[in-house]
Parts: structure tokens; C-alpha cells; sequence
């Protein structure tokens, strides 16, 4: 199975409707970024969580990491067509030596006007 | 933030040739990696490219395929070598900077 599942696999949003992602790790999480990927593009760094518990922010987009460390959601605010792409998780499995990340298959947002 | 430098962002190439994929990052960094996205499918671990030494693959990638050169801190090439059809997929080049991980633009090579 799947180190990183991702949920849900898309989503369809009218603008001006909230939404949530998760993301969950089979292992524990010793990091879990976001990104964001508009179609055959590159990685937009969005945030990384490392502690249980912990929540950041960034605009109209707040990401989670609950206290087992185990999982994560990401939660927009009031949705706009600029938040359409496909929304990655990565999670740091190795706890600091072979850092590598592992990736969640994406969920693909679109946000209808 | 860092700022990476990828190129080409896109190629067509012929089957049985070879492509090599630039990344040039705007700071020193220790590490550095080369990811590839086949059509549909998330971002999959290719190699840690090791200044100084030979690059770290994972499993089911081979330097023969995929040798890779970090000549130093700010620097790597990645080349997709004897390509087949299988071989079409975006290429991203990643860099660790404290404890954030940033991605260059891609590379989306298509070979006929």
C-alpha cells in the first residue's frame, strides 16, 4: 500500500466555498510539506509542519499536522480560480539521515466562478 | 526561498539519444535531488546528487540510465540516457535549504 494517501483525489469547488485536503502517512512524519503544481509545471513550496500539532498559515490557506504526526490537512478559505492546480503532500519519512521525501499521488483542485 | 534554474523546460527527443538536464540553484546547498513525474502519476526519487561523490540512486534507477554530476554546491546535471518512450515524463531537480524543499520549474521531455 501506499506510504502517503492522499484525499481526496479531486475536487470540484464553486468559488467562495471552503475545502479540505488530507493527507495521510503510514509511517511517522518527521516532516509534511505542501505544494501546489500547476499542470506540467514545477513545485510551488506552499508550507512544512514538523511538529504535532502544529498549524501555519499563509493567506487564505492554513495547513495542519495532528499530535501523532501521522497526518496532515490543508484548509482554503473562500476558494478562488487562482487556488486551481494540483495540491502535493510530501512527507520525511527518514528523521534526518537519507533525507529523501516521499510524495502523495495529488489532488486536483478546480474552483468553479 | 531559493531560486532554481532548470533547463531545457522542455525537450522532443528521438528515441536512443541521450538528454542532460541543468539546475542551477542561486545559493550553496548540501543537498540536492532529481525527482521524475511520468504522465498522471506523483513525484518519484530518482538520486541525491552528492557534491564531491558519486550520487545516491534508489531503487529500480541506475547510474548507467541516469548518471548525474554535482561538480559543486550550486550545481547538477541530470542525463536521461539511451531514452525510450517509458523515458517521457517531467524531470524536477530539488533542493533542501534548513528545513524547507524547493523545486525547480521541470523539465517535460516527450520521446518519440
Amino acid at each position: 500500500s501506499q506510504e502517503l494517501e492522499q484525499s481526496p483525489q479531486s475536487l470540484i469547488v464553486q468559488e467562495g466555498k471552503n475545502l479540505t485536503i488530507n493527507c495521510t502517512s503510514s509511517k511517522t512524519l518527521y516532516g509534511l510539506y505542501w505544494y501546489k503544481q500547476k499542470y506540467g509545471e514545477g513545485l510551488i513550496f506552499l508550507m512544512m509542519l514538523q511538529k504535532g500539532g502544529e498549524e501555519k498559515s499563509h493567506e487564505k490557506i492554513t495547513a495542519k499536522l495532528d499530535e501523532k504526526k501521522q497526518q496532515s490537512s490543508l484548509h482554503i478559505t473562500a476558494s478562488q480560480p487562482s487556488h486551481a492546480g494540483i495540491y502535493l503532500c510530501g512527507a520525511d519519512h527518514s528523521g534526518g539521515s537519507n533525507y529523501k521525501l516521499t510524495f502523495g499521488k495529488g489532488t486536483l483542485l478546480t474552483v468553479n466562478p | 526561498s531559493a531560486v532554481i534554474s532548470q533547463k531545457p523546460s522542455r525537450d522532443i527527443c528521438q528515441r536512443g539519444t541521450s538528454l542532460t538536464i541543468q539546475c542551477q540553484v542561486d545559493s550553496q546547498v548540501t543537498m540536492m535531488f532529481w525527482y521524475r513525474q511520468q504522465p498522471g502519476q506523483s513525484l518519484t526519487l530518482i538520486a541525491t546528487a552528492n557534491q564531491g561523490s558519486e550520487a545516491t540512486y534508489e531503487s529500480g534507477f541506475v547510474i548507467d540510465k541516469f548518471p548525474i554530476s554535482r561538480p559543486n554546491l550550486t550545481f547538477s546535471t541530470l542525463t536521461v540516457s539511451n531514452m525510450s518512450p517509458e523515458d517521457s515524463s517531467i524531470y524536477l531537480c530539488s533542493v533542501k535549504r534548513n528545513t524547507e524543499a524547493f523545486f525547480g520549474q521541470g523539465t517535460r521531455l516527450t520521446v518519440v
